[in-house]
């Protein structure tokens, strides 16, 4: 069956480390795979895609990373803040682009 | 970024009744809106896709005679819960993009059916 898995249902790290959030899937081929966040009560907000030919994509303290051998992608916040407190949310599309289809999420938590 | 705009952000209703929810984007036409139906501490569950001028296309479990969605215009698609029932209660968030890519979510819309 199909699976998009978060490593973790919640993560508690200190203010100024590094997060590193990840994303498994399973029996899907995706052309790109994105990343959102969410606060409580709201929609999700885009941050990052990438696609299958990146390595690696960067935007001011965050970094992805995929690789579609191991079929996982990593999420890291560099210099973390208790601002970055909120649910992660890989997504990708499936059954050629027609849906966008999201994983279980990660809580994190930036303690000061 | 593009806005989709969500009304209403909450409702309340009475078990029976049905209700409403309008998703709009508001700066650019949307080739394909999405609604996701979120339980609390829970992902996203993909309720149905919607483009202009089609039907949606629902996901295995959800019922189209009770989750209604028309995509009229490109800027504009609608979700009714039909006879709403308690165990309807969710947070329903709506979604529209431009070809393929990233999307852009309204704020959701918190339904209670008492």
């Amino acid at each position: 069956s199909q699976k998009i898995e978060q490593n973790s249902e919640a993560l508690n790290i200190q203010e100024g480390k590094t997060a590193t959030l990840t994303c498994n899937y399973t029996n899907y081929s995706p052309a790109y795979l994105q990343w959102y966040r969410q606060d409580p009560g709201r929609g999700p907000v885009f941050l990052l895609l990438i696609r299958e030919n990146e390595k690696e994509k960067r935007k001011e303290r965050l970094k992805v990373t995929f690789d579609t051998t191991l079929k996982q992608s990593l999420f890291h916040i560099t210099a973390s803040q208790p601002a970055d407190s909120a649910t992660y949310l890989c997504a990708l599309d499936a059954e050629g682009f027609q849906k966008l289809v999201f994983g279980t999420g990660t809580r994190l938590l930036v303690s000061p | 970024g593009a806005v989709v705009s969500q009304h209403p952000s909450r409702v309340i209703c009475k078990s029976g009744t049905s209700v409403k929810i309008e998703c709009r984007s508001l700066d650019f036409q949307a080739t394909t809106m999405f609604w996701y139906r979120q339980f609390p501490k829970k992902s996203l569950m993909l309720m149905a896709t919607s483009n202009e001028g089609s039907k949606a296309t629902y996901e295995q479990g959800v019922e189209k005679d009770k989750f209604l969605i028309n995509h009229a215009s490109l800027t504009l698609s609608t979700l009714t819960v039909t006879s709403a029932h308690p165990e309807d209660s969710s947070f329903y968030i709506c979604s529209a993009r431009q070809g393929i890519g990233e999307l852009f979510f309204g704020e959701g819309s918190r339904l209670t059916v008492l």
